[in-house]
């Protein structure tokens, strides 16, 4: 079946624009997560839903992230005026009900966002 | 604190060579779960596998295997007779009981095998 697809697969903007990354779960998984990835960097926590809401946002770096996600479907993550800090891979993992220690975390292929 | 540690930032083999990756992880739970992801160049990661804390029988896969041991707080990843496909980021994980599906992941071991 279909994977988690991440959509655009690459972004590039100016600073101080604001952009918005979305990702589509696999059909039936609750949890959703967002990580980012600094070239040649390990995986950097962003948040996690269950569902609808976010139990645990302690990721996000600033008051600039932020991130919704639509019933157990799409999430989008939105950075408002973006600092090339922001340059990164934003990767989007979803797990099924049974809970991720049950079942892995199923990726996409990231976002690669590129602030000039 | 929930942590892991992986200490080789690079590793280059021979094709055909073993190679193993370190993973050392810290944590205050007594239930946990370890995984080992690939992330080959296209970028996605790919699950290679799951351990729970009670489980410390070693694991083999083909040429992959995985060696738990609770009293040095490791889960090292072995590759016997390694090949070009198996060049990729690998990453360690953990995700204790209690932290509502909280992953902490180490920083990568980035492996070439060389032809």
């Amino acid at each position: 079946g279909a994977g988690v697809s991440q959509s655009p697969s690459n972004k590039v903007t100016e600073k101080g624009k604001d952009v918005e990354l979305r990702c589509d779960p696999i059909s039936g998984h609750t949890a959703l997560y967002w990580y980012r990835q600094r070239l040649g960097q390990g995986l950097e926590f962003l948040i996690y839903f269950q569902g609808n809401s976010a139990p645990d946002k302690s990721g996000l770096p600033s008051d600039r992230f932020s991130a919704e996600r639509t019933g157990e479907s799409v999430s989008t993550l939105t950075i408002q005026r973006t600092q090339q800090e922001d340059s990164a891979v934003y990767l989007c993992a979803s797990s099924p009900p049974t809970g991720a220690r049950n079942s892995p975390l199923h990726f996409g292929n990231g976002t690669r966002l590129t602030v000039t | 604190a929930q942590k892991v540690t992986q200490a080789q930032t690079e590793i280059s083999v021979v094709e055909k060579e073993d190679v193993t990756l370190d993973c050392v992880y810290e944590t205050r739970d007594t239930t946990y779960y370890l995984f080992w992801y690939k992330q080959p160049p296209s970028g996605e990661l790919v699950f290679l596998i799951r351990r729970n804390s009670f489980d410390e029988q070693n694991e083999i896969s083909g040429r992959y295997s995985w060696n738990f041991q609770k009293s040095t707080s490791s889960f090292n990843f072995t590759i016997t007779a390694s090949q070009v496909v198996d060049s990729a980021v690998y990453f360690c994980a953990l995700t204790p009981s209690n932290t509502g599906n909280q992953f902490y992941f180490g920083t990568g071991t980035s492996l070439t095998v060389i032809p």
